[in-house]
């Protein structure tokens, strides 16, 4: 089946340093899947940060960046300047049909950003 | 904008118990999911529906039944809780197939 593998966390960085967050991707059902980023924040529900449905684009939101690479079968997230606001735990999933409505979650990272 | 609701928040219960969960949205949107989510692992597709009636099976769907009664809202049903069974049950719900909004969450607990 698909799968989806990502950094383990937790990940901790200080406040203004670099945050990647590694994504690759198995679509066994789909040749060209959508790919996703959700974000948890403290407190609060599971909401959609980034979105790609077309290879070789970039998405971004919030100054985080991904870039659909199907070479790699990556969708890796970047930020270069992190913020105490962005501690939250961070999805990527792909969605599996051409309809878009099963998505595959990886297990989540846990990002610390400390002041 | 639009809001998702999940009831109860916490949920007890006994092991053998038939125990029901309820998810509303106000989006209209037409689709709605059902997810699981157990201590490091990622979310697991339950069941979902793309209109009022409608159901599809997840990868998940084994020991669950569901039903849209409305295009307003999805109930989850867990037909016999497992002992120390805990997980986090997720609603969401779409329109364009793209992006799927999530509702707070019912947590689990199986004594």
């Amino acid at each position: 089946g698909d799968s989806v593998t990502q950094t383990e966390g937790p990940v901790t960085v200080s406040e203004s340093e670099s945050l990647i967050i590694n994504c690759t991707y198995s679509a066994t059902s789909i040749a060209y899947p959508n790919l996703f980023w959700y974000v948890r924040y403290p407190g609060e529900g599971l909401q959609l940060l980034l979105k790609v449905i077309t290879a070789g684009q970039k998405g971004s939101s919030r100054g985080f960046e991904a870039t659909y690479n199907k070479e790699t079968t990556s969708f890796h997230l970047q930020k270069a300047s992190v913020q105490e606001s962005d501690s939250a735990v961070y999805y990527c999933a792909l969605g599996e049909d051409s309809a878009g409505n099963k998505l595959t979650f990886g297990i989540g990272t846990r990002v610390l950003v400390r002041p | 904008g639009g809001i998702i609701t999940q009831t109860p928040k916490f949920l007890i219960g006994q092991e053998g118990q038939k125990l029901t969960l309820k998810c509303q949205q106000n989006f209209n949107h037409d689709t709605m999911y059902w997810y699981r989510q157990d201590s490091g692992k990622g979310l697991r597709l339950i069941y979902y529906s793309i209109t009022e009636n409608d159901l599809q099976k997840g990868d998940l769907s084994e020991g669950y039944d569901a039903s849209r009664e409305k295009k307003s809202s999805f109930s989850l049903t867990v037909t016999s809780a497992q002992k120390n069974e805990m997980a986090v049950f997720l609603c969401a719900s779409s329109i364009d197939n793209y992006e799927q909004y999530f509702g707070p969450g019912t947590r689990l607990t199986v004594l």
